[in-house]
């Protein structure tokens, strides 16, 4: 199994609101990461989890919460976010997140309009 | 200094001849190399890798590294319409636990 699944698929939250982007890897790879995408730009990077334990924040605001519960699992959750954090939210995941070598694999992301 | 550059294009190229996307980093200490390509409303896919200086072949994708002149290239052989999407250069930051995206180079492949 090559496959790095995300829900939901699409999501429309208001401002107030709180919900959670959920993602799964059955490769054994012990590093998982959440970017965020918007049009006609690369992914931008949000977190790293190496070995289930946060090891990158890059500077992201605290409306955006990362858990890891387990090796497999990632979630994002989300709360009083603003128009501006509408984009594509992208999970990867590779075998370690230190060093060379280590090509990430995305799921199909989540679409996420804030009203 | 932008860490990995590539011309955001549009690069338009007809159908069967062949596209050469670009790619040049900054950080001296990278050892490994991605292209990914992605759909337009898609994610990225992985679909090159390539760790040493030369050509590297796979099916119609040749990715090229030229460590010295800090210079990774994807050449696409007979382009079919299916090509047409954004080409993403990827390096790992030698000194951390992530890699740096290019811009993409959008690539149009007219029949």
């Amino acid at each position: 199994d090559t496959e790095v699944t995300q829900t939901p698929k699409h999501l429309v939250m208001g401002m107030t609101n709180k919900k959670s982007l959920k993602c799964e890897q059955h490769m054994g790879h012990r590093a998982m990461y959440w970017y965020k995408q918007k049009a006609k730009k690369p992914p931008e990077l949000m977190f790293v989890y190496s070995y289930e334990k946060l090891s990158i924040n890059e500077s992201v605001p605290s409306r955006f919460s990362p858990e890891c519960p387990n090796s497999s699992l990632l979630n994002l959750h989300l709360h009083a976010l603003q128009p501006e954090d509408s984009a594509l939210y992208l999970c990867a995941s590779s075998q370690a997140a230190a060093g060379d070598y280590n090509e990430q694999f995305f799921g199909p992301g989540t679409r996420l309009t804030v009203l | 200094q932008k860490e990995v550059e590539q011309n955001s294009g549009p690069l338009s190229v007809p159908e069967g001849a062949i596209a050469s996307l670009n790619c040049t980093y900054s950080d001296r200490g990278s050892q490994s190399f991605f292209w990914y390509r992605q759909y337009s409303g898609k994610s990225p896919e992985l679909i090159m890798f390539i760790y040493s200086n030369g050509d590297k072949e796979d099916g119609r994708f040749t990715a090229q590294l030229n460590k010295a002149s800090q210079y990774v290239s994807l050449l696409i052989r007979d382009s079919q319409p299916s090509d047409s999407a954004t080409y993403l250069c990827a390096v790992p930051y030698s000194s951390a636990s992530k890699i740096i995206f290019g811009s993409g180079t959008r690539l149009s492949i007219r029949p």
